[in-house]
């Protein structure tokens, strides 16, 4: 069970970015995936979430109407397309599998990626 | 949204000592509370979900209690490969699921 990730990049504000995640070893259009990000300064933040099925998805506040969620199930692939890129989105994203245990597990996350480094600055 | 405070922000044990770890949720989020190690480098863990259910491949070493608002995560007789931060994380209220600020475990 594995989930690979693209390599991160510097970006400068109000800039682009798209991110990806190929997932293996599981079936991958079962799972819930999520994005999560982590700074120093503000430790672990959720991102965004996808069903299954892509029908669904849901956004932290702080990056609604900038991000989009979007997964390629013939792909095995989940991404992150991050716009309007601001100095406080420079962290390191993960990429993650929602658990499958039951009733509300598929809202924790039992398989992590590597991580990439995001960087937004002038 | 669900605010989660972990204490001690550090954790000062011995090898072969126990520790216990606590969060504290602003309301109520059932059992629906996960932990995770992140050591550096890595990324973060699962350990436990349910509040109190290991995942696979977990030590017995490492269990949880608690419910509604109040957590604990015990890590008995610790190893070196412990020394870690660990994080909590509530599902109850959505979105957004909100973690802890972390709590480190140093030798």
């Amino acid at each position: 069970v594995e989930l690979v990730q693209s390599e991160g990049g510097v970006v400068r504000p109000g800039g682009s970015l798209r991110l990806s995640c190929a997932a293996s070893g599981f079936t991958f259009d079962e799972c819930t995936m999520h994005w999560v990000r982590q700074t120093p300064g503000k430790g672990l933040e959720w991102v965004s979430l996808i069903s299954w099925d892509g029908e669904s998805t849901y956004y932290a506040e702080s990056v609604k109407g900038r991000f989009t969620i979007s997964r390629d199930n013939s792909k095995n692939s989940l991404y992150l397309q991050m716009n309007s890129l601001r100095g406080e989105d420079t962290a390191l994203y993960y990429c993650a599998k929602g658990g499958q245990s039951g009733p509300g597990s598929h809202l924790y996350m039992d398989v992590w990626g590597q991580g990439t480094t995001v960087t937004v600055s002038s | 949204e669900i605010v989660m405070t972990q204490s001690p922000a550090t954790l000062s044990v011995s090898p072969g000592e126990g520790a216990t770890l606590s969060c504290r949720a602003s309301q109520s989020v059932n059992k629906n509370l996960a932990w995770y190690q992140q050591k550096p480098g890595q990324a973060p863990r699962l350990l436990i979900s349910g509040a109190s259910s290991r995942a696979t491949g977990i030590p017995a070493r490492f269990s949880g209690s608690g419910s509604g608002t109040e957590f604990t995560l015990t890590i008995s007789s610790l190893q070196s490969e412990d020394f870690a931060v660990y994080y909590c994380q509530q599902y109850n209220d959505w979105p957004p699921v909100t973690f802890g600020q972390g709590t480190r475990v140093e030798i």
